[in-house]
């Protein structure tokens, strides 16, 4: 079975720029999660998905979205970028349908902005 | 509030000796617990999870650790390290309902000396 992809692997953009990163999960897995990770503050929660449905969301700006289209493929866009923004985006899929599936990693987009 | 504590941000130890990596965990309620390992360039990898049950668990890799409420810790441990172990280890709690908001630590950079 196919692990869990992102594309692209690298991302290099200027601030007020925007960005859309993809995420596409393993097949049968309908659950897509999205992490932002930076030095020192380790793995911060962005937004999960679930069959096209936000069902779970951070504490993050609303310069951060996200969608999931039909075939559980993920996308993440962030607008107005920030140099604050420079991290490694990592996405996370599970099959979603009880407590405590294991989340699966993608090796992560890292965007940095300068 | 919710939280996830590695007090320990970098460990350095000799090949061939043991291993114990420290989480502890300000929650509602007894929460899911894992650990995960991510090598460089790579995602995080599911080492074990604690659901319910005996509290000590076994993974992958020989790791095991062992959740103790009284002290709101599950520490991770190995009773003999290999280079290959040179990672970083992140410790993260996630609600016993169906959500993925996953609360992570901020990781432990693991070193091991030939």
């Amino acid at each position: 079975k196919a692990g869990v992809t992102q594309t692209p692997r690298y991302l290099i953009k200027t601030r007020g720029q925007q960005v859309t990163l993809s995420c596409s999960p393993i097949s049968g897995h309908r659950s897509v999660s999205w992490y932002q990770q930076t030095p020192g503050q380790g793995l911060q929660f962005l937004f999960e998905y679930f069959s096209e449905t936000q069902r779970n969301k951070g504490n993050f700006p609303g310069r951060f979205s996200g969608r999931q289209f039909s075939n559980s493929r993920s996308e993440m866009n962030v607008s107005t970028l920030e140099l604050g923004d420079s991290a490694l985006y990592l996405c996370a899929s599970s099959p979603g349908t009880s407590q405590g599936n294991e989340q699966f990693f993608g090796p992560g987009t890292r965007l940095t902005v300068l | 509030a919710q939280s996830v504590t590695q007090p320990d941000i970098h460990i350095t130890v000799s090949e061939g000796a043991s291993l114990e990596l420290r989480c502890n965990y300000s929650y509602g309620a007894t929460p899911y617990l894992f650990w995960y390992v991510q090598s460089p360039g790579q995602g995080l990898q599911l080492l074990l999870k604690y659901f319910s049950g005996d509290t000590l668990v076994q993974g992958i890799k020989g790791f095991e650790a062992e959740f103790k409420r009284s002290q709101s810790s599950f520490n991770l441990r190995k009773p003999s390290v290999h280079w290959s172990d040179a990672a970083e280890y992140f410790c993260a709690v996630g609600p016993k309902r169906l959500a993925y908001k996953y609360i992570f630590g901020t990781g432990t950079r693991l070193k091991v000396l030939a």
